[in-house]
């Protein structure tokens, strides 16, 4: 069936520095890549999506990039900050046959920022 | 715009009682979502409606699990009899139908089977 494989699983980086995750799908038919973040004991939440019309997408420290060819999308974080320590899950999406969208996601990147 | 509101938040039940969550999806949001969260995994979706009617069920242990969506707003998962592994975070969520792919979620509740 699809899956979606996430990595690494565990990422510490020092304030400031630079974060990426990485996540690959298998469904060629997925057409929507949204990311989201979970602070512990918190809901997940929308951070940034992407299109499978776009390759590169970017709000502030955040960007993600989309290879479709490769079937592999990443989040880059950039100028990290301590308040970015969290949970990203990736998720690869596509619409349903019976009228639906399916969103597959991975199983996440624990981020520490250590100050 | 008021969120996915989720209920109860936390819930301990012994193996073999039953459990159920209620949940009641941002207004005018036609999809809502049932995913399970166990600790350390990414969310894996149980069951999914649209209005009503249920558009994908296929990862619902049915023998134990059940979802209904009466009215096409408000909806309740319930677990009977539950097992240890059904421990996790039951998380809500919904999105409109128009723009399907953006999902919101609720706080979730967290139940512990001992």
């Amino acid at each position: 069936g699809e899956n979606v494989e996430q990595h690494p699983s565990t990422l510490s980086v020092q304030e400031g520095d630079s974060a990426v995750i990485k996540c690959t799908y298998s469904d060629s038919a997925s057409n929507y890549f949204p990311w989201y973040k979970q602070e512990l004991g918190k809901r997940p939440q929308l951070i940034i999506d992407i299109r499978s019309n776009v390759g590169e997408k970017k709000d502030q420290r955040i960007a993600v990039t989309l290879n479709k060819t490769a079937k592999h999308f990443s989040l880059h974080i950039t100028e990290t900050q301590p308040e970015d320590s969290a949970v990203y899950f990736c998720a690869a999406s596509r619409g349903g046959n019976t009228g639906g969208f399916k969103t597959i996601f991975g199983a996440g990147t624990r981020l520490f920022v250590k100050a | 715009e008021a969120g996915v509101a989720q209920s109860p938040r936390y819930k301990i039940i012994e193996k073999r009682q039953s459990v159920a969550f209620w949940c009641n999806p941002i207004s005018g949001h036609a999809t809502l979502y049932w995913y399970q969260q166990i600790l350390g995994q990414g969310p894996k979706l149980l069951i999914q409606f649209q209005n009503n009617g249920v558009v994908d069920d296929s990862q619902l242990p049915k023998d134990r699990f059940s979802a209904e969506r009466l009215k096409g707003v408000d909806s309740t998962l319930k677990i009977q009899p539950a097992k240890l592994e059904d421990s996790a975070v039951y998380l809500c969520a919904s999105s409109l139908r128009t723009s399907g792919n953006t999902i919101y979620f609720g706080e979730g509740s967290w139940l512990t089977v001992v």
